[in-house]
């Protein structure tokens, strides 16, 4: 079947520290797989993406690559902000009618 | 732009009510889907549709039904709510064909049931 796990938070970093969440995944086929971001009270937007192996999505210097040899799509950025602080989540789709979510990693990010 | 909309934002029910989550896009999208979100459990997919007059189930389908009569609007039906349904319950649209298109998300509709 097709599943996404992610690190559990919640994650509490400093201004300007180093991110990375880690996201892997289970999927028959070649999926695409997302990384999606909530602040509070919203709905959920497109971070980033990488529809085939070995694909970088980046996006508000933000990078995620696609690793299908170990099965993974981390997210990481050099230097967080406060304005950073949200819940992210990880997804895969193989058809594109159903997406599966991981369960969200909260980070907040302190001055 | 407006996107995807949902409404109502808030809502409160009594268990064996009925109530109807609306949602409309004007992406001229023909994927639509029903999420819900609960903690500790991500998103979860309810019904979705690809086109006007086709649905199918997803995850947790069970207690909801749904029906796309145009393009636009996907409606999510409550028939008898349940304290189990009490949840944050997001819209997404996408393009269809293919898997590399991303979902875009209303701001999502919270419910409670007592």
């Amino acid at each position: 079947g097709n599943s996404v796990t992610q690190m559990e938070g919640p994650v509490t970093l400093s201004e300007e520290a180093f991110l990375t969440i880690n996201c892997t995944y289970t999927a028959t086929g070649y999926p695409s797989l997302f990384w999606y971001v909530q602040y509070p009270g919203e709905g959920l937007q497109l971070l980033l993406k990488a529809t085939k192996a070995d694909d970088k999505g980046s996006n508000k210097g933000f990078e995620a690559t696609y690793r299908k040899e170990t099965t993974s799509f981390h997210l990481e950025k050099g230097s967080v902000q406060v304005s950073d602080s949200a819940v992210y989540f990880c997804a895969l789709t193989n058809t594109g009618n159903q997406f599966y979510f991981g369960t969200g990693t909260s980070l907040t990010v302190i001055p | 732009n407006a996107g995807v909309t949902q409404t109502p934002k808030f809502q409160v029910l009594k268990t064996g009510q009925s109530m109807t989550l609306q949602c409309a896009q004007d992406m001229n999208h023909e994927y639509m889907s029903w999420y819900r979100q609960d903690p500790g459990m991500g998103l979860r997919l309810i019904h979705y549709s690809v086109g006007a007059g086709i649905t199918d189930q997803g995850e947790v389908p069970n207690g909801y039904n749904v029906s796309r009569s145009t393009t636009e609007d996907f409606p999510l039906r409550l028939l008898s709510a349940a304290p189990s349904q009490t949840s944050v319950y997001f819209c997404a649209s996408r393009i269809s064909g293919g898997n590399t298109g991303e979902l875009f998300f209303g701001e999502g509709s919270r419910l409670t049931v007592l």
